[in-house]
């Protein structure tokens, strides 16, 4: 069965400051695996996603995130954070085979920047 | 890039009625549609797996005869919630998944039943 971890519910950082949001996966198979974003009373956007190419991926708003498989993680991180940063993220993963494209939520995490 | 809308953003209606909340894809074909529903400072939960031009395939402990789920066609699927009751006031979103295997999701829509 597939799950994924988020530690930290609530992650606070500086204006400025290094974001560091962190996501474990465990799937028998190879995943697909996307790092969406909520602002409140919002639906989700996509910020990024793996789909077995390179193991760096960029997304939207400087965020890029790395898939590695030896430690099944796939941390979202951004150099300097801003205020417009702040939001709900969530990182979810599906099955690469599976035909339904059915997603499992991580229970997310809660980013705070303080100016 | 791939837009998924809701209609409407936000319901009040009285116990007892029913609701009826869209989902449309507005420039793509999506086969599959997808409907969460979230709680307050919680993930979203899978409520049901909507495919076009067939039944809905419902998570375990989502009742099908109260969410009913409707792909009439390849940009839009509708859910129906039936006799709505307070404990069903919540957010609920939709996703359509692309050719691409990703999905892209509604604003969500805000149901309370009073």
């Amino acid at each position: 069965a597939q799950s994924v971890t988020q530690l930290g519910s609530h992650v606070s950082v500086s204006e400025g400051a290094l974001v560091l949001l962190r996501c474990n996966y465990s799937s028998s198979v190879p995943p697909y695996l996307f790092w969406y974003v909520q602002y409140p009373n919002q639906g989700l956007q996509l910020l990024l996603k793996y789909t077995s190419a390179a193991t760096l991926v960029k997304g939207i708003n400087g965020f890029e995130a790395e898939f590695k498989k030896s430690e099944t993680s796939f941390h979202l991180t951004k150099p300097s954070a801003h205020m417009s940063d702040a939001a709900e993220y969530f990182c979810a993963v599906s099955l690469v085979s599976s035909n339904t494209g059915k997603l499992i939520f991580g229970q997310g995490t809660t980013l705070q920047v303080k100016p | 890039g791939a837009v998924v809308s809701q209609h409407p953003s936000w319901v009040i209606c009285k116990s007892g009625t029913s609701v009826k909340i869209e989902c449309r894809s507005l420039d793509f074909q999506a086969t599959t549609m997808f409907w969460y529903r979230q709680f307050p400072k919680q993930s979203l939960m899978l409520m049901a797996t909507s495919n076009e031009g067939s039944k809905a395939t419902y998570e375990q402990g989502v009742e099908k005869d109260k969410f009913l789920i409707n792909h009439a066609s390849l940009t839009l699927s509708t859910l129906t919630v039936t006799s709505a009751h307070p404990e069903d006031s919540s957010f609920y979103i939709c996703s359509a998944r692309a050719s691409s295997d990703t999905q892209y999701f509604g604003p969500g829509t805000r149901l309370t039943v009073l």
